[in-house]
C-alpha cells in the first residue's frame, strides 16, 4: 500500500532554515509528482508547492517562492522540502502527498501524516 | 480568506442528505475541475473527489460531487456518524496554482 512518511520538523527561529524530507513507498516513486502542502494551527490547508516526477521541473506558492525549494531523489524515493528565511507564519503542519497522475490537473491522492514545523524564537 | 469559499459549518441527522457548497470565480471553479477532500480531527486529508465528480478508490458512492459555472457542491446521501469530518474543495488558479477552500466543518447530529 502507498506510504509517505515525513521528517525533518522541528522549532526553528525566525530567519532560519530548515530541510523536511519524505519517503515514499508502495508505488513506482519516479513515475509521479509529489506535492508539499501545509496547514497552520486550526487553519486550512496551502498548497506549498510540485516537483514533477523526473525532478525537471518544479513550481511554488507565492508565498514561499524564493524562499523554499522543492526537489526529489529517485533512487532514494524520497522528496525534499527546503526551507530557508522562515517566519513564524509559516509555522504549520507540512504534508507531502503523491498526484494522482492525470492529465486534467493536480489531484493529491494520497497523504503522509505529516511534520510539524515551528517558527518561532 | 480562502480564494474558494465554502460554508464554515453543516449539520444533519443520520441517515439524511447533506450538500457542502464552494463558491469560486470564472478564473478558477469557473475553467477548471474541482476536487474535494475529507479530513478527520489529527489525521491527513483523503482524496473523494476529482475531475468535478469521480470517487476515488474505495469512497463509497454515498457521496457525490458536481460543478455548475462557478459553483461546485459536494452531496453526502445516507450520512453516518463517520462522516463526520472537515471538507475542503479544491481547484486552480489562474496561475494554475492549487487554492483549496477554507474548509466546512460537517457534524452529524
Amino acid at each position: 500500500q502507498v506510504q509517505l512518511v515525513e521528517s525533518g520538523g522541528g522549532l526553528v527561529q525566525p530567519g532560519g532554515s530548515l530541510k523536511l524530507s519524505c519517503t515514499a513507498s508502495g508505488f513506482t516513486f519516479s513515475t509521479y509528482g509529489m506535492h508539499w502542502v501545509r496547514q497552520a494551527p486550526g487553519k486550512g490547508l496551502e498548497w506549498v508547492g510540485y516537483v514533477r516526477y523526473d525532478g525537471g521541473n518544479s513550481y511554488s506558492a507565492d508565498s514561499v517562492k524564493g524562499r523554499f525549494t522543492l526537489s526529489r531523489d529517485n533512487s532514494q524515493n524520497q522528496v525534499y522540502l527546503e526551507m530557508t528565511r522562515l517566519r513564524p507564519r509559516d509555522t504549520a503542519v507540512y504534508y507531502c502527498a503523491k498526484d494522482l497522475g492525470y492529465n486534467s490537473g493536480w489531484y493529491l491522492d494520497y497523504w503522509g501524516r505529516g511534520t510539524l514545523v515551528t517558527v518561532s524564537s | 480568506q480562502s480564494v474558494l469559499t465554502q460554508p464554515p459549518s453543516v449539520s444533519a441527522a443520520p441517515g439524511q442528505k447533506v450538500t457542502i457548497s464552494c463558491s469560486g470565480k470564472n478564473s478558477n471553479i469557473g475553467r477548471n475541475y474541482v476536487s474535494w477532500y475529507q479530513q478527520f480531527p489529527g489525521a491527513a486529508p483523503r482524496l473523494l473527489m476529482y475531475e468535478n465528480n469521480k470517487r476515488h478508490a474505495g469512497v463509497p458512492d454515498r457521496f457525490s460531487g458536481s460543478k455548475s459555472g462557478t459553483s461546485a457542491t459536494l452531496g453526502i446521501t445516507g450520512l453516518q456518524p463517520e462522516d463526520e469530518a472537515q471538507y475542503y474543495c479544491a481547484t486552480w488558479d489562474s496561475s494554475l496554482n492549487p487554492v483549496f477552500g477554507g474548509g466546512t466543518t460537517l457534524t452529524v447530529l
